[in-house]
This record gives structure tokens, C-alpha cells and sequence, in this order.
């Protein structure tokens, strides 16, 4: 059964600091991996996609890694900002697995204090 | 705003009344997807579109629910005898062809007294 762990569930550090979130997946066969941010009461927004041969992915200050062997992602975050307090969702695409191939991990809450 | 938008925001009905909720997606998008969120989890799989068809159903979807995409465009999605336990944020999401990206509406939530 296709499963995505993400850690920890929940998060609170000070602006301006960095943080690194995780995601355990087992995917298979293993197409992409995606990380998504949701704002409270919003719907899920693309931050990055990764496929098995990619280890890393920026997307301003979001820096996305892969590693494939191991089935590990992380998302770290630079210098956070207060818009950046969201959960963040890791999410496994299965190759071949349609619509339902997509398998969602229950999120890491985030909260960046002042 | 080119992106996907659902109708309503929020709706509030008593158990046992008919809901029904709409998506329009992005337009050149050919994928249309719904899923249910509840509180602290992520989004759960409830059926898919391509075009005009209805490709998968999640066993979620009991025969309560029903969705549709009549013209390829916008999708409905009917909650018929509305129990409590379907309180949720319920989402719509477009995208081209896997392996591309989803983009996600904002969400009906759905509050059942």
C-alpha cells in the first residue's frame, strides 16, 4: 500500500529562522514527488516536483530534496517569513496510477511567531 | 483570475438536505478533480474527470454522492441526505496530463448540523 509519513506534525519557530520539514514516502512504481503549501481555510498551492532523478529543486526560498534510494524528501525553508506559517503536504505520484495514484501525506503545520 | 474557483465558499445545511457544489477549473485544463479534507489531514481522493468522463471513483464516494462534468467544462458535486460525518472542506483541483502539476480551488467548506 502506497504510503507518505511526513514530519513533524507540527512546528513553531521564530521568524527569520530556517526549518527543514520530511517526508517519508513508499510509492511504487515512483513517478514524482510533489510538495504543496495550504494556507488555513485554502486550497493546496504547488511549491515544487520532483521525479527520481532530480535531488534538488529551489523555488525561491523553498528548497526541495530527493533522495530516491532511501524514498526521503525534505523542504527546507530560509529565513522564514510570517506568510510562511501554512501546513506544508508531501505528496508521492504513482507512475501509472491515475488519478488515485496520487497518495497525500497529512501535512506538517507550521507556525512562525515574531 | 485564470485560476480554479468553486462555488460556494461555505455552506451550512441541516442533516438530511441535498448540497450541491460547483468547480470551474482552469479552462485549457482536461483533468478535474475532487477531494475531501477534515481537519489536521491531507486531501482524500474522491473521483476524477477526464473531459467529460468520469474515469475513477474512490470507494469513499457512496451513493449519496455524485458528480459530474456534462460539457468537459465546469464539474457539480451533490451530496444527497447530508449526514454529519460529511462535514469537510470539500476541493476541486485541474491539471493538464499527468505528470503536471495540480492546481487547487480554494474549497467548499461544508457544514452539516
Amino acid at each position: 500500500k502506497n504510503q507518505v509519513e511526513q514530519s513533524p506534525q507540527s512546528l513553531i519557530i521564530l521568524e527569520g529562522k530556517n526549518c527543514t520539514l520530511q517526508c517519508n514516502y513508499t510509492v511504487s512504481p515512483f513517478s514524482n514527488l510533489r510538495w504543496y503549501k495550504q494556507d488555513t481555510g485554502r486550497g493546496p498551492v504547488s511549491l515544487t516536483i520532483m521525479t527520481f532523478s532530480e535531488n534538488t529543486k529551489s523555488n525561491g526560498r523553498y528548497t526541495a530534496t530527493l533522495d530516491a534510494d532511501t524514498k526521503q524528501s525534505s523542504l527546507h525553508i530560509t529565513a522564514s517569513q510570517l506568510s510562511d506559517s501554512a501546513s506544508y503536504i508531501c505528496v508521492g505520484l504513482q507512475s501509472g496510477g491515475g488519478a488515485d495514484g496520487l497518495t497525500f501525506g497529512k501535512g506538517t503545520h507550521l507556525i512562525i511567531q515574531p | 483570475d485564470t485560476g480554479v474557483s468553486q462555488d460556494p465558499r461555505h455552506k451550512i445545511t441541516k442533516r438530511g438536505q441535498n448540497v450541491t457544489f460547483r468547480c470551474d477549473p482552469i479552462s485549457e485544463h482536461n483533468r478535474l478533480y475532487w477531494y475531501r479534507q477534515t481537519l489536521g489531514q491531507g486531501p482524500e481522493f474522491l473521483t476524477y474527470f477526464q473531459n467529460e468522463a468520469q474515469l475513477e471513483k474512490s470507494r469513499l464516494l457512496s451513493d449519496r454522492f455524485s458528480a459530474e462534468r456534462p460539457k468537459g467544462s465546469f464539474s457539480t458535486l451533490e451530496i444527497q441526505r447530508t449526514e454529519q460525518g460529511d462535514s469537510a472542506m470539500y476541493l476541486c483541483a485541474s491539471s493538464l496530463s499527468n505528470p503536471a502539476p495540480q492546481y487547487f480551488g480554494p474549497g467548499t467548506r461544508l457544514t452539516v448540523l
